[in-house]
């Protein structure tokens, strides 16, 4: 199988605290991890494209220095969503491709954050 | 950059009927194209995919076909059940790279 871990499943801090969300590819290497936010009855939007070993890609309208995000290794990515708002407040949703394979790409469980 | 669009938002179906999701996608070099069942609060779960080398593909109730020409995509799903409601997104983009999501359709199967 392809088994991507998420971590913490649910989030509720207050306002200004910057949060970390940990996606683990557990049974493979993955170069390429994405992370996406999906807001109630909405879709998945990308939110960026994170490679292992070098920067990674927003896509236009996500602040960089607001999510940061860091793939130090080829099974782990972190996202860090910095001071954040009530606005934030969202189910972050990562996903793994797999090293060499491409897509499809499989998806961690979530993260719901909720900001006080 | 690349646009989904999709059709309809909402659909309701008896139980035994068939379900029809269209999309279209803006950029003619995606060519990768997955479709995704979502359940509230849950992951999304990859239930069929097409490549553009591709213009059909059936995997027993489900099925895809890929028109390049016209740029669009549909999700055909065969005697339905009530097990099959659930929010059915379209992605399109491609196949070592990134996909965008369509808004979704939130499938009712009425029994």
């Amino acid at each position: 199988g392809a088994v991507v871990s998420q971590h913490p499943s649910r989030v509720i801090c207050k306002s200004g605290t910057s949060v970390k969300i940990e996606c683990r590819s557990l049974d493979f290497q993955a170069t390429t991890m994405f992370w996406y936010r999906q807001f109630p009855k909405q879709s998945l939007m990308l939110m960026a494209t994170s490679n292992e070993g070098s920067k990674a890609t927003y896509e236009q309208g996500v602040e960089k220095d607001k999510f940061l995000i860091n793939h130090a290794s080829l099974t782990l990515s972190t996202l860090t969503v910095t001071s954040a708002h009530p606005e934030d407040s969202s189910f972050y949703i990562c996903s793994a491709v797999r090293a060499g394979g491409g897509q499809p790409q499989h998806f961690g469980d979530g993260t719901r954050l909720s900001i006080l | 950059g690349e646009n989904v669009e999709q059709h309809p938002s909402t659909l309701s179906v008896q139980e035994g009927d068939s379900a029809v999701i269209k999309c279209t996608y803006s950029d003619s070099a995606s060519n990768y194209f997955p479709w995704y069942k979502q359940e509230l609060g849950k992951r999304p779960q990859l239930i069929i995919d097409i490549r553009s080398n591709v213009g059909e593909k059936k995997d027993q109730r489900i099925a895809v076909t890929l028109n390049k020409t016209a740029k669009h995509f549909s999700l055909h799903i065969t005697e339905t059940q009530p097990e099959d409601s659930a929010v059915y997104f379209c992605a399109a983009g491609d196949s070592y790279d990134k996909v965008i999501f369509g808004p979704g359709t939130s499938l009712s199967v009425i029994p």
